[in-house]
């Protein structure tokens, strides 16, 4: 059945190491986006990509990568760069003509010490 | 700046009644609107949208009414029902279809009591 899957759930770096989340989708959306939650607050965009190959920056993008080779896989990499990489990461896609109804994620609680 | 606004953090009630939850947004450019619903530790999922030509959209127990002279919008569960317990968010986004970026509010969480 048609998703959007992020792995791993829960995910434990040290200090000054990147890391990679994964994001894949098989609902055939052309569009893909990274947010990130923290507590008592609302979703922040990090990143979006309308198509392979193209992506723009988010509210909050700074200390993030992200690459679009594939339709189906958005992958964000959090670097050392990122002051407070420790949150809820969520991704989420859509179609392009409906960009307001997104689809998200079961999402990565990402912990960095 | 907070462009879109949740008020209230939380808003218990009791099963059977009605449940309302807030929004205010800032911004004159938003012309879409949505709420989504999110359980801890999952993904938000889509509930209900509404475009700024409408004032009203309504899907079983959930209604969505829009006032845009307020810049205020407002979800209706009727009745609400124990499931119903999750934090609610309010998005929007600026005109064109090919607006990607939603604006969320911070969230309000509704507990229904049975």
């Amino acid at each position: 059945d048609g998703g959007i899957t992020q792995s791993p759930k829960y995910l434990f770096r040290k200090e000054g190491q990147n890391v990679t989340l994964s994001c894949e989708q098989n609902l055939n959306h052309d569009a893909m986006y990274w947010y990130r939650q923290d507590p008592g607050q609302g979703l922040r965009l990090i990143y979006y990509s309308q198509i392979v190959n193209d992506f723009q920056k988010g509210d909050i993008a700074e200390g993030y990568s992200v690459s679009r080779e594939k339709k189906e896989s958005f992958p964000l990499t959090v670097t050392s760069a990122q002051k407070n990489p420790t949150a809820f990461y969520l991704c989420a896609s859509s179609l392009s003509d409906r960009a307001g109804e997104q689809y998200f994620g079961p999402g990565t609680r990402l912990t960095v010490t | 700046d907070q462009q879109v606004k949740q008020n209230s953090p939380s808003l218990s009630v009791q099963e059977g009644r009605i449940s309302i939850l807030n929004c205010d947004y800032t911004n004159s450019m938003f012309d879409y609107f949505l709420w989504y619903k999110k359980y801890p530790a999952e993904g938000p999922t889509f509930l209900i949208s509404i475009s700024s030509i409408k004032d009203k959209n309504e899907d079983g127990r959930f209604t969505v009414f829009l006032n845009k002279s307020a810049k205020h919008l407002s979800l209706h569960i009727v009745p609400s029902q124990p499931g119903d317990s999750a934090v609610y968010f309010c998005a929007a986004r600026p005109g064109g279809s090919g607006s990607y970026q939603l604006t969320f509010g911070k969230g309000t969480k509704l507990s229904v009591i049975p």
